[in-house]
């Protein structure tokens, strides 16, 4: 069946290190790939998103792109912030057996210490 | 962007009530709503899909006399956890997709409503 699986966290790091967060799927078709974010207390926003392969998603400093070869979006941020600590979460969505389907993965959360 | 939104943020009932929390898309027609729940730390479950005028779906395991799900018109569905208990007690979250935002999947979410069953 279709799946997301992404790092686990948490993740710690410091103002302006690297970050990078992998996520690999498994999904029958072409589905669009999504990273969501979500900051505490509140409902989950999209960060970035692309929809076919070689497509490159970004926003916010942040970039992944769709590598059909490798079944992976991963995540990253050359110089993370503050207030990038939240829980990120890898998605997939297409259109199934069953009506359109939207699959999150297990979501990791990242702390950045200043 | 699209905007949806959800009412109340927060909410504290006794056991055995029920509690209703609404989700309205308030600048495009949603003709699929989603509604999630997301315990602390853990990623959304999914507990049900709504389309407009029609009966909701509901996943394995979720019980669809207890949370009421209705999708009435194009820009409103509701979610009612009939007679709460304290396992109840969590963050709900909808997230709505329509015929203008619905092209490559993106789903826009509401704010999340935190039920606290006392």
């Amino acid at each position: 069946g279709n799946s997301v699986t992404q790092m686990e966290g948490p993740v710690t790091l410091s103002e302006e290190a690297f970050l990078t967060i992998n996520c690999t799927y498994t999904a029958t078709g072409y589905p669009s790939l999504f990273w969501y974010v979500q900051y505490p207390g509140e409902g989950l926003q999209l960060l970035l998103k692309a929809t076919k392969a070689d497509d490159k998603g970004s926003n916010k400093g942040f970039e992944a792109t769709y590598r059909k070869e490798t079944t992976s979006f991963h995540l990253e941020k050359g110089s993370v912030q503050v207030s990038d600590s939240a829980v990120y979460f890898c998605a997939l969505s297409g259109r199934y057996t069953g009506g359109f389907k939207t699959i999150f993965g297990a979501g990791t959360r990242l702390f950045v210490k200043a | 962007g699209a905007v949806v939104s959800q009412h109340p943020s927060w909410v504290i009932c006794k056991s055995g009530t029920s509690v209703k929390i609404e989700c309205r898309s308030l600048d495009f027609q949603a003709t699929t709503m989603f509604w999630y729940r997301q315990f602390p730390k853990q990623s959304l479950m999914l507990m049900a899909t709504s389309n407009e005028g029609s009966k909701a779906t509901y996943e394995q395991g979720v019980e669809k006399d207890k949370f009421l799900i209705n999708h009435a018109s194009l820009t409103l569905s509701t979610l009612t956890v009939t007679s709460a208990h304290p396992e109840d007690s969590s963050f709900y979250i909808c997230s709505a997709r329509g015929r203008r935002t619905g092209g490559t999947g993106e789903l826009f979410f509401g704010e999340g409503s935190r039920l606290t069953v006392l």
